[in-house]
């Protein structure tokens, strides 16, 4: 089975503090995607990254930043967080190529800034 | 981002009912993927659709890609309490730089199971 985990389930932070959101896949995976979920507004793209070390812009990158040092592993960076920032967090991975293109979600991340 | 247009929003149906619900787009795609969220959890992949026309089944839930390529079919035969929470649609479209591919999601349909 495929499993993405989040570091965090609920995480609490005030406002212009640094935050890490980690997400790993134990599935070998070449791609990787940060979403935010808001009522209303359904997923949106953040970030996501094909492979080590590259990175490109989703629908709203602004205010966040990522890191993919490993393969594995895809960090979603809140430089200074905000109250609009507030959401749930959801990383995702997919295989590269192939016929398969189905993303398996992680858990999820509720943040709240305060 | 666009968004594709998930229908019903909600529904409210017996234990034992059939469910139907769509997503339409104005694009074509080449894959629908169905999921399900329950509250406060991430997406699980309920079918993946790869070919126009296809049917697909996956325990009570059966899903079709749309002839035109520009819809899918999600139904639940049968429903059970545990059916209830969030079915989102997802579409692939064009290849993102590099590899990947982005998913465009519908509004979700919001299931609640009256016993």
């Amino acid at each position: 089975d495929v499993k993405v985990t989040q570091s965090s389930r609920y995480l609490v932070k005030r406002t212009g503090e640094k935050v890490f959101l980690e997400c790993v896949q134990d599935m070998d995976h070449e791609n990787m995607f940060w979403y935010r979920q808001d009522p209303g507004l359904g997923l949106r793209l953040i970030y996501f990254s094909y492979d080590v070390k590259m990175k490109e812009k989703g629908d709203i990158p602004e205010g966040y930043s990522v890191s993919r040092e490993k393969k594995e592993r895809f960090s979603l960076i809140l430089e200074s967080a905000s109250t609009n920032q507030t959401s749930m967090y959801l990383c995702a991975s997919s295989v590269q190529s192939g016929g398969s293109n189905e993303q398996y979600f992680g858990p999820g991340t509720r943040l709240t800034v305060t | 981002g666009q968004q594709l247009n998930q229908s019903p929003q909600s529904m409210f149906i017996q234990e034992g009912e059939d469910v139907s619900m769509n997503c339409t787009s104005s694009s074509i795609f080449n894959t629908w993927l169905w999921y399900k969220q329950d509250p406060g959890e991430g997406p699980v992949l309920l079918i993946a659709l790869y070919k126009a026309g296809e049917l697909t089944s996956n325990g009570r839930l059966t899903a079709q890609f749309g002839i035109t390529r520009k819809d899918s079919f999600l139904n639940i035969s049968a429903s059970i309490p545990s059916d209830v929470g969030i079915y989102f649609c997802a579409g692939i479209g064009p290849r993102l730089t590099g590899g990947g591919n982005k998913l465009t999601f519908g509004t979700g349909t919001q299931l609640k199971v009256e016993l």
